[in-house]
């Protein structure tokens, strides 16, 4: 069965720098790849996702690249802020008839 | 719009006592529903998902269960509560159909076994 992993586990940067997450996948038939971001407390909120007719995606500070000959993709945040401090979730998925399957998660933080 | 309803929020229950949580998705017919459990500092765990009414599938064995009663309820049960069921619990839906859907997720309950 798929398989996703995540690295780093936690990651620390100072407010305006970069944060990198990336993940790898094993099925090759996985063409959905969904971004999670969740608050202490809360339930993952969806932040973005991409499919693997596209190569890049981008909405405001975020953006998420795909390279399926590598079977991996990456979760880009420019300027952070201190609210970006949370913990990110990157998963993948064949069809909406299967099973998201998710990566252990990054501790991001975020400091002022 | 779509909206998913959890609760409730927080409960404290002792060893031994029985385990009612409801999950209720509104402004979408036929969701996709799913229970996952997420310990302290932890991934999520995925425990039952449902296709439809009476339809569900466990993915690991447990002291738990589910049941969907009408499309867009989902509630997770125990008859008997372990410490070991403590955590963070997650209602989650997506649409059915063709091409890929997110998942989207409730605020969760927070259960302590006592």
């Amino acid at each position: 069965g798929e398989n996703v992993e995540q690295h780093p586990s936690t990651l620390s940067v100072q407010e305006g720098d970069s944060a990198v997450i990336k993940c790898t996948y094993s099925d090759s038939a996985s063409n959905y790849f969904p971004w999670y971001k969740q608050e202490l407390g809360k339930g993952p909120q969806l932040i973005i996702d991409i499919r693997s007719n596209v190569g890049e995606k981008k909405d405001q500070r975020i953006a998420v690249t795909l390279n399926k000959t590598a079977k991996h993709f990456s979760l880009h945040i420019t300027e952070t802020q201190p609210e970006d401090s949370a913990v990110y979730f990157c998963a993948a998925r064949k069809t909406s008839y299967d099973k998201v399957i998710f990566g252990p998660g990054t501790s991001l933080s975020v400091i002022p | 719009s779509q909206t998913i309803h959890q609760w409730p929020a927080t409960l404290v229950q002792p060893v031994g006592s029985p385990l009612s949580l409801e999950c209720t998705v509104e402004g979408t017919s036929n969701p996709n529903l799913y229970w996952y459990r997420q310990a302290a500092g932890r991934g999520l765990q995925l425990l039952f998902y449902s296709v439809g009414i009476g339809q569900i599938s466990s993915e690991v064995p447990q002291n738990l269960s589910a049941s969907r009663p009408q499309d867009r309820q989902f509630i997770l049960s125990s008859k008997k509560l372990l410490l070991s069921d403590s955590g963070f619990y997650l209602c989650a839906w997506s649409p059915t159909g063709f091409g890929n859907q997110p998942q989207h997720f409730g605020d969760g309950t927070r259960l302590s076994i006592l």
